[in-house]
């Protein structure tokens, strides 16, 4: 079974906090996405990886950035958390296409007061 | 870049009808669509999956559609049962070499009700 495991379920942090939230997977995966889901807007991409220390932005990138080190892990970094990203923050990776297939983390439900 | 917009928002349904859910995409290079099924408190799933060279796919009671030219897509389920009811999201991107970013619509709450 494909496991996507990111570090924390719940965080709360305050305003101008720095943030990291962690996510590992251990399918050997090339590609890895951050996605920031929010009612009614569906599941936003902020930054994809496809190689270690490549990454790309998304559509909503703006207050982050992130960290591919090594394979399996890709790091999503709020260098200083304001109240707009509260939000659930998924994780996922893939095989390159034909397969593309995503596997999706549990998410971490960032609260930033 | 890519925009993908899902109709409805909210769908309910009685156990046993039909639901349709549709969406629309914007780059006209799109050659991969899925849809994933977001069950309450749960990591969103794959379920179906077409690619541009093909109009239509089924699996069991569900099946996804696609009409290129008009650039939308939909999915129907036929025969619900409450275990359907869930967040579905459709998505579309353009797949290359080393992958292709996949953009989300907004999501569809379905309701199948006993």
């Amino acid at each position: 079974d494909v496991k996507v495991t990111q570090s924390s379920r719940y965080l709360v942090k305050r305003t101008g906090e720095k943030v990291f939230l962690e996510c590992v997977q251990d399918m050997d995966h090339e590609n890895m996405f951050w996605y920031r889901q929010d009612p009614g807007l569906g599941l936003r991409l902020i930054y994809f990886s496809y190689d270690v220390k490549m990454k790309e932005k998304g559509d909503i990138p703006e207050g982050y950035s992130v960290s591919r080190e090594k394979k399996e892990r890709f790091s999503l970094i709020l260098e200083s958390a304001s109240t707009n990203q509260t939000s659930m923050y998924l994780c996922a990776s893939s095989y390159p296409p034909p397969t593309g297939e995503l596997f999706f983390g549990e998410g971490s439900r960032l609260t930033v007061l | 870049g890519e925009n993908v917009e899902q109709h409805p928002s909210t769908l309910s349904v009685q156990e046993g009808d039909s639901a349709v859910i549709k969406c629309t995409y914007s780059d006209s290079a799109s050659n991969y669509f899925p849809w994933y099924k977001q069950e309450l408190g749960k990591r969103p799933q794959l379920i179906i999956d077409i690619r541009s060279n093909v109009g239509e796919k089924k699996d069991q009671r569900i099946a996804v559609t696609l009409n290129k030219t008009a650039k939308h897509f939909s999915l129907h389920i036929t025969e619900t049962q409450p275990e359907d009811s869930a967040v579905y999201f459709c998505a579309a991107s353009i797949q290359r070499n080393q992958g292709g970013k996949l953009i989300f619509g907004q999501g569809t709450e379905l309701s199948v009700k006993p």
